[in-house]
């Protein structure tokens, strides 16, 4: 059972409308959750981190966190072309444990 | 300020050589780690180091060894390069605190050795 899930996509959304990617992951005593964007041959970077249940935005970006149901969420408003990428899902367990990714493509 | 630096970017290997990925950040960090990424299976953990001198497995450590030089430089070793050693491999280093990994920590990721091995 792999630790950390994600729909592997692609996810195709318009420019301009809002892109939702989900990850579940199957400890419960994780601590710490990361969503990091990677383009194609590129190493990954940090968009949002959260660790309490709740919502936390930054920009554009929204994460969502229900540590009942081990889902954890990024929500992107306004989605640009710019922002085609594989997002991976992170997980702090003792050490990262990190979701194989989302593909999403942005059509202008 | 370069941040996470790998050195080769490209590398091609026959089965059965060896080679050392090498590693620097300057961002004084107390922590640093080795991944690799295969296609469909996300990043895994090779290796990670807390603080310098200590050294700690992670999901994937069989076929490597690592050092951690001094502060700054964390390198990874390949004793006898296999087929199934092919991947993308990426340094890492968080702030982290003397001897722990906290939970909390960003991990900021070097630009990725493209490794093949023959």
């Amino acid at each position: 059972q792999k630790e950390v899930e994600q729909n592997s996509g692609p996810l195709s959304v318009p420019e301009g409308a809002i892109a939702s990617l989900n990850c579940t992951y199957s400890d419960r005593g994780s601590q710490s959750f990361f969503w990091y964007r990677q383009y194609s041959g590129k190493s990954p970077e940090l968009i949002m981190s959260i660790y309490s249940n709740g919502d936390k935005e930054d920009g554009r970006f929204t994460a969502q966190l229900n540590k009942a149901s081990q889902y954890v969420s990024l929500l992107i408003r306004d989605s640009q072309p710019s922002d085609s990428a594989t997002y991976l899902c992170a997980v702090n367990y003792n050490d990262m444990r990190f979701g194989a990714g989302t593909r999403l493509t942005v059509k202008p | 300020n370069a941040g996470v630096t790998q050195t080769p970017k490209f590398q091609v290997l026959k089965t059965g050589q060896s080679m050392t990925l090498q590693c620097a950040q300057d961002m004084n960090h107390n922590s640093m780690y080795w991944y690799r990424q295969d296609p469909g299976m996300g990043l895994r953990l090779i290796y990670y180091s807390a603080s310098e001198g200590t050294t700690d497995k992670g999901e994937v450590p069989n076929g490597y060894n690592v050092s951690r030089l001094n502060k700054r430089e964390f390198s990874l070793r390949l004793e006898s390069a296999a087929p199934s050693q092919t991947s993308v491999y990426f340094c890492a280093s968080s702030e982290g605190s003397s001897g722990v990994l906290l939970a909390t920590d960003t991990q900021y990721f070097g630009p990725g050795t493209r490794l093949t091995v023959l």
